[in-house]
């Protein structure tokens, strides 16, 4: 399965600003998918981003608060804008590795993300 | 509306015992359910998977069951290792690979020596 490093791994930031979070995958892969995790919350997807497209936002996520870059088919940028504390969770990447036999998503290591 | 539910926030398990975690669902469009172990400081691993048109997969110790008309499945762990500690994500998955998947809360699992 795909090996993906995601950076950075855990940042502390001030209210107002912006933290942009980095998803490298060591294979060539179609979508790349962005979750949240609340504290004591289960994963909820932000966002699916597509090479050469705008990215697909679920319900209750907005392009102006999370933008998504997708420049090539192994990278991938989420930006975590003009922050609050609200924000406060761990910010996770993923790829699909639909064409394995046990159809399993493979996840990054996570960004934990405190906005003080 | 919560489409994946996991009812039991933690569960404690003798070692060498069976574990069986539990999940119900809501959203009959789901194709393929999977189950992921996280630790902390980590992301979810990838554990098992069923299809919706199964209703077991085994996979060394670990086994799912499926029960499309209760909308219900459980993931088995025998036996049980203290490796086995961690939180266990039960997802749903629909749209032929196009979407993400759907988790529920999560549930703790102990296993005590």
């Amino acid at each position: 399965s795909a090996v993906i490093s995601q950076k950075p791994s855990r940042d502390i930031c001030q209210r107002g600003t912006s933290l942009t979070i980095q998803c490298q995958v060591d294979s060539q892969v179609t979508m790349m998918f962005w979750y949240r995790q609340q504290p004591g919350q289960s994963l909820t997807l932000i966002a699916t981003a597509n090479q050469g497209s705008e990215a697909t936002y679920e319900s209750g996520f907005v392009i102006d608060k999370f933008p998504i870059s997708r420049p090539n088919l192994t990278f991938s940028t989420l930006t975590v804008s003009n922050m609050s504390p609200e924000d406060s969770s761990i910010y996770l990447c993923s790829v699909g590795s639909w064409q394995t036999r046990n159809y399993g998503y493979t996840f990054g290591s996570g960004t934990r993300l405190t906005v003080v | 509306d919560q489409q994946v539910k996991q009812n039991s926030p933690s569960l404690s398990v003798q070692e060498g015992r069976i574990s069986i975690l539990n999940c119900d669902y809501t959203n009959s469009m789901f194709d393929y359910f999977l189950w992921y172990k996280k630790y902390p400081a980590e992301g979810p691993t990838f554990l098992i998977s069923i299809s919706s048109i199964k209703d077991k997969n085994e996979d060394g110790r670990f086994t799912v069951f499926l029960n499309k008309s209760a909308k219900h499945l459980s993931l088995h762990i025998v036996p049980s290792q203290p490796g086995d500690s961690a939180v266990y994500f039960c997802a749903g998955h629909s749209g032929g690979g196009a979407d993400g998947l759907t988790f529920g809360k999560g549930t703790h699992l102990i296993i005590q020596p």
